[in-house]
């Protein structure tokens, strides 16, 4: 079954403590990307990769990090979580053509205390 | 620079009413348009989405949107809600050609009551 898979699904944690969250797609996508979602503020895109070891920085970067040392990986980190990072992050994927559906993982609701 | 305007944050409608959601985009070039919907607890998954071609797009669960150039419109309807129907709607947008990085609305909630 073709699918994103992100874990964990949910996490609490400290102020300062670092975390991972992963992603995982199973349809061979060069294009993958991570949201955080917000109430009234929609989805906002963190960073995106266009491949293998290609990534560049979405519109809300600040405080986190990602790789993409295999194609099917596409990790979030947050080295040093605040409060301010509480929310809903999505992971997504696609094929590398600008009319490809996005695929988005069940989401991993994430509060930092 | 492309930008997408959902113009509604919240769509109550009762059971077997009709409902439009509506979305604006804002685009120097062509692009593709897309509705997702996210249930709740769930992640987005795609309702429809324009290419090109007839403007009129069907996509799953009834639902349909219609692409409207001069206005610079998608607006997505159905003629009769159920329950189930309700969930977050998001509209998107894609450059149709270069940049493959999409620009989303805020989302519109979709309330169905019985």
């Amino acid at each position: 079954e073709a699918q994103v898979t992100q874990n964990p699904r949910y996490l609490i944690t400290v102020t300062g403590k670092k975390l991972t969250v992963t992603c995982s797609q199973n349809m061979n996508h060069e294009y993958m990307s991570w949201y955080r979602q917000d109430p009234g503020l929609g989805l906002r895109q963190i960073y995106y990769s266009m491949n293998v070891e290609v990534t560049d920085k979405g519109d809300v970067p600040e405080g986190y990090k990602v790789s993409r040392k295999e194609k099917r990986n596409f990790p979030l980190i947050l080295e040093s979580p605040s409060p301010n990072q509480t929310s809903l992050y999505f992971c997504a994927s696609s094929s590398f053509g600008a009319a490809d559906t996005q695929y988005f993982g069940p989401g991993t609701r994430l509060t930092v205390l | 620079a492309q930008s997408v305007t959902q113009l509604d944050s919240q769509v109550p409608v009762f059971e077997e009413a009709p409902v439009e959601l509506r979305c604006n985009y804002s685009s120097s070039v062509s692009v593709y348009l897309f509705w997702y919907v996210q249930y709740p607890n769930q992640g987005l998954q795609l309702l429809l989405k324009y290419l090109s071609g007839s403007t009129l797009v069907k996509g799953i669960n009834g639902f349909e949107a219609e692409f409207n150039k001069s206005q610079t419109s998608f607006h997505l309807r159905k003629p009769s809600v159920h329950i189930s129907d309700t969930a977050e709607y998001f509209c998107a947008v894609r450059r149709s050609g270069g940049s493959y990085i999409p620009t989303f609305g805020r989302g519109t909630s979709l309330i169905v009551h019985p």
